[in-house]
């Protein structure tokens, strides 16, 4: 089953804060999140462990409730630059299978 | 320099005709995956391999075949089997660390059928 984002779309003016969430029915080992641009491919952001352990490689938080199966990303003070579809991504065992949510469409407005 | 190189970035295709899309890796990553992406739409997967000469079928197979003869290379016919092939297909690579791993993406190849 694929993970279900929320919100669908966001629209924010620059310097706004946003936080987007992630909920899946399977129990989560991991989740990472991903950012793409229209016409591109997706880049990683982040990956949170089961244990809290955090891997990410931008200026952006993220929280992942093991019970809730649940994980929701921070974006703080957005640029315009933040603007894309937010995808995360979950491993509902251990095996390779990369299944990935919804999306959320943000667009951050000067 | 390292990475996922996908070809062809557009094709064009007439309805029952197969067609391959070539995936080439050179992170000397042991996992890779194909991922199909209808507009406004997420990321679905079609089929994905741990290791050379095993893949496993991902949610959207049908339809599509791959094979992976060697570490580096991962392709994926789309055949005529498939009733809705039109769409932005994306190929990626991470090592074979269970849950810990970033994927790495090519640049996507978009499929029309006509």
């Amino acid at each position: 089953q694929q993970p279900v984002q929320s919100p669908q779309a966001v629209i924010l003016r620059e310097g706004e804060d946003a936080v987007i969430n992630c909920s899946s029915s399977k129990a989560l080992y991991s989740v990472h999140w991903y950012r793409q641009k229209h016409g591109e491919a997706p880049v990683f952001l982040m990956i949170l462990l089961k244990g809290g352990e955090q891997k990410g490689h931008e200026k952006i938080s993220a929280s992942f409730n093991e019970k809730k199966q649940q994980s929701s990303l921070y974006l703080t003070a957005s640029q315009l630059s933040y603007s894309g579809t937010y995808f995360c991504g979950t491993y509902g065992g251990a095996t390779n299978k990369l299944i990935f949510g919804t999306g959320t469409l943000l667009a951050v407005q000067p | 320099d390292g990475g996922i190189t996908q070809s062809p970035k557009y094709l064009f295709r007439k309805e029952g005709q197969n067609v391959t899309l070539s995936c080439e890796q050179n992170l000397n990553h042991d996992a890779m995956y194909w991922y199909r992406q209808d507009p406004g739409q997420g990321l679905r997967l079609i089929y994905y391999s741990q290791i050379v000469n095993d893949f496993q079928k991902g949610d959207i197979a049908e339809g599509y075949s791959v094979s992976r003869e060697k570490k580096e290379s991962f392709p994926l016919t789309v055949t005529s089997a498939q009733k809705n092939p039109t769409a932005f297909y994306l190929c990626a690579s991470r090592t074979n660390i269970a849950n810990t791993g970033e994927l790495f993406f090519g640049e996507g190849s978009r499929l029309t059928v006509l």
